[in-house]
């Protein structure tokens, strides 16, 4: 079955940090892939996402390319604010039939001081 | 305009007791979607709605776990004769489509949760 694996955390950095949080997956066919954020006390909101390989989901700073060739999804953003502290999830939709179902990763916990 | 809401926004319950949980999706959106979040194993699917139907009720973990929808709309999460194990936050999610096509991805809207806590 399809799975996630992002790097575990917790993950700590001081403002204007370069980040980076590793995703990969396993999956048949083409999934679509995304990243979610869930701030502290608020829902999961999407972050950004990629449908095809090679695509470059971008949002807020944050980016993340489609690597077909290493079944990877890493999300990095080049300078870190302390209002990005949050757990970040990587995850992936079915193709096919079952696009409908969304895979999580076991999240990865932010925190950025200042 | 106003996103997916559910209520409560926490419950503690007694072990035995049934418990119902309430999500309002998105006004249109026509596909809905419950989900579990616990510490030890992180967040799975449930269960999908496609208007008032059930295609996939493949996450339900046991037969105490039971879903429905009326009007396209509200959605009620039941378990019955909670257990411990039940303890989780409880999210729902709606997207606007119908998810049929392959290749399209719909995005899916996520409520703040009903964190439940089973004594």
């Amino acid at each position: 079955g399809n799975s996630v694996t992002q790097m575990e955390g917790p993950v700590t950095l001081s403002e204007e940090a370069f980040l980076t949080i590793n995703c990969t997956y396993t999956a048949t066919g083409y999934p679509s892939l995304f990243w979610y954020v869930q701030y502290p006390g608020e829902g999961l909101q999407l972050l950004l996402k990629a449908t095809k390989a090679d695509d470059k989901g971008s949002n807020k700073g944050f980016e993340a390319t489609y690597r077909k060739e290493t079944t990877s999804f890493h999300l990095e953003k080049g300078s870190v604010q302390v209002s990005d502290s949050a757990v970040y999830f990587c995850a992936l939709s079915g193709s096919g039939g079952s696009n409908y179902k969304l895979t999580f990763g076991k999240g990865t916990l932010l925190t950025v001081n200042p | 305009g106003a996103g997916v809401s559910q209520s409560p926004s926490n419950k503690v319950t007694e072990k035995g007791k049934d418990v119902e949980l309430r999500c309002d999706p998105i006004s249109g959106h026509t596909a809905l979607y419950w989900y579990r979040q616990s510490l030890g194993q992180g967040l799975e699917f449930l269960i999908y709605f496609q208007g008032n139907s059930a295609p996939d009720k493949s996450g339900l973990p046991s037969d105490r776990f039971s879903a429905e929808r009326t009007g396209g709309s509200v959605s009620t999460l039941t378990i019955q004769r909670t257990q411990q194990e039940d303890s989780a936050v409880y999210l729902c999610a709606s997207s606007p489509h119908r998810v049929r096509l392959a290749g399209y991805t719909d995005t899916q809207y996520f409520g703040p949760g009903t964190r439940l806590t089973v004594l």
